[in-house]
């Protein structure tokens, strides 16, 4: 029982690059949500998926999209990544609004 | 406009005393309130939660109070210890919406 997995665990991409953030979850959660963590600004949620088949925006969406591709796996892509979009990402499940495990983060460096 | 306010950031109490940290949130739609952890380099771990239908839930060191009119949450730890250094997020959901949001996190140092 893994919890919630996340690849890659560091990315340096160059301005415009695009990349896909893969993230997958064995606990049978229907819930899960993709965060971004920025110094001083807490984890603030990009996209959240109530349910295979369902996303949502969240606080930060512009920039990003998000598939989630089955039960266990919930992607998230940036087409062309900008240096703002700098930070430490982080993919969490859970039962519907309650408290769950997050993965390890990736942590991305746009140049 | 933040909808989960933590207004500390950081927060410094010696071994063995009581920490409490703060939370504070504008949306009255929520129903549902967390705590996490989170060490460096780390993802955040979940520590406590309670429903809006109760004041207070108590797990071990950990209690969370809520106070609905006044739309404030805190969490206490008592008696802290050195390994609960670490940086406390509060988070809110409407149950029924899936959707979670945080704070920004209050440092918590324990000192000896």
């Amino acid at each position: 029982n893994a919890g919630v997995t996340q690849t890659p665990k560091f990315q340096v991409l160059k301005t415009g690059q695009s990349m896909t953030l893969q993230c997958a979850q064995d606990m049978n959660h229907n819930s899960m949500y993709w965060y971004r963590q920025d110094p001083g600004m807490g984890l603030r949620l990009i996209y959240y998926s109530a349910s295979e088949g369902t996303t949502d925006k969240g606080e930060v969406p512009n920039g990003y999209n998000v598939s989630r591709l089955n039960k266990r796996e919930f992607s998230l892509r940036l087409e062309s990544a900008a240096p703002s979009q700098t930070s430490v990402y982080f993919c969490a499940s859970s039962v519907e609004g309650e408290g769950g495990p997050f993965g390890p983060g990736t942590r991305l460096t746009v140049l | 406009d933040q909808q989960v306010k933590q207004n500390s950031p950081s927060l410094s109490v010696q071994e063995g005393r009581i920490s409490i940290l703060n939370c504070d949130y504008t949306n009255s739609m929520f129903d549902y309130f967390l705590w996490y952890k989170k060490y460096p380099a780390e993802g955040p771990t979940f520590l406590i939660s309670i429903s809006s239908i109760k004041d207070k839930n108590e797990d071990g060191r950990f209690t969370v109070f809520l106070n609905k009119s006044a739309k404030h949450l805190s969490l206490h730890i008592v008696p802290s210890q050195p390994g609960d250094s670490a940086v406390y997020f509060c988070a809110a959901s409407v149950s029924s919406a899936s959707k979670i949001i945080f704070g920004s996190g209050t440092r918590l140092s324990i000192r000896p």
